[in-house]
């Protein structure tokens, strides 16, 4: 059964605008969240991070809030520009765990 | 630094063969771990060690083997290829708890 779900498998954006990622997980053991971002034939690269006792952590032009009651995070990208066209992956572990759960992913294409 | 290295990027076997996928990390990461991307599923956990000499199952573990004599070196090994094992396999490291995991540039394996 799996516990991060990311429930849009893509997303359309113009560039300049704000592309919105949602992720839900079930367990709540999990305490640290991250982002990932994957272009095609590479490997997955890390975006961003935030630890349970934060509500939100921004780096740049990307910002990932957690809303632990509704056990729901989401990251968003301002401006949205061409290279962020890519499969982005959210993932948890759990408290003394070093194990990631990965969602199914969502596929974000820029627009110009 | 070369990060998490993976060898080869491409294979393609017979149903029945076997074979060892190549990972190495020159981060003197303790954890490491192989997971296995398929489409709409994301990235699945199939193996991970936390130390030398320490290994362990993650969610689909059946049908490959791995060891961990070195800090540095961590292969999966294919007992005996199936189609099913069909799928795309990432290796990755992590220096410890909350901390972001690197991933290498992924083995692309077909199994006819």
């Amino acid at each position: 059964d799996q516990q991060v779900k990311q429930n849009s498998p893509s997303l359309s954006v113009q560039e300049g605008r704000i592309s919105i990622l949602n992720c839900d997980y079930t367990n709540s053991m999990f305490d640290y969240f991250l982002w990932y971002k994957k272009y095609p034939a590479e490997g997955p690269t890390f975006l961003i991070s935030i630890s349970s006792i934060k509500d939100k952590n921004e780096d740049g032009r990307f910002t990932v809030f957690l809303n632990k009651s509704a056990k729901h995070l989401s990251l968003h990208i301002v401006p949205s520009q061409p290279g962020d066209s890519a499969v982005y992956f959210c993932a948890a572990s759990a408290i003394n765990d070093y194990k990631l759960s990965f969602g199914a992913g969502t596929t974000v294409t820029v627009r110009a | 630094n070369a990060g998490v290295t993976q060898t080869p990027k491409f294979q393609v076997l017979k149903t029945g063969q076997s074979m060892t996928l190549q990972c190495a990390q020159d981060m003197n990461h303790e954890y490491m771990s192989w997971y296995r991307q398929d489409p709409g599923m994301g990235l699945r956990l199939i193996h991970y060690s936390v130390g030398a000499g320490i290994t362990d199952q993650g969610e689909v573990p059946n049908g490959y083997n791995v060891s961990r004599s070195t800090t540095e070196d961590f292969p999966l090994r294919l007992l005996s290829a199936a189609p099913s094992q069909t799928s795309v396999y990432f290796c990755a490291s992590r220096r410890g708890l909350n901390t972001e995991a690197f991933f290498g540039q992924g083995t692309r394996l077909t199994v006819v």
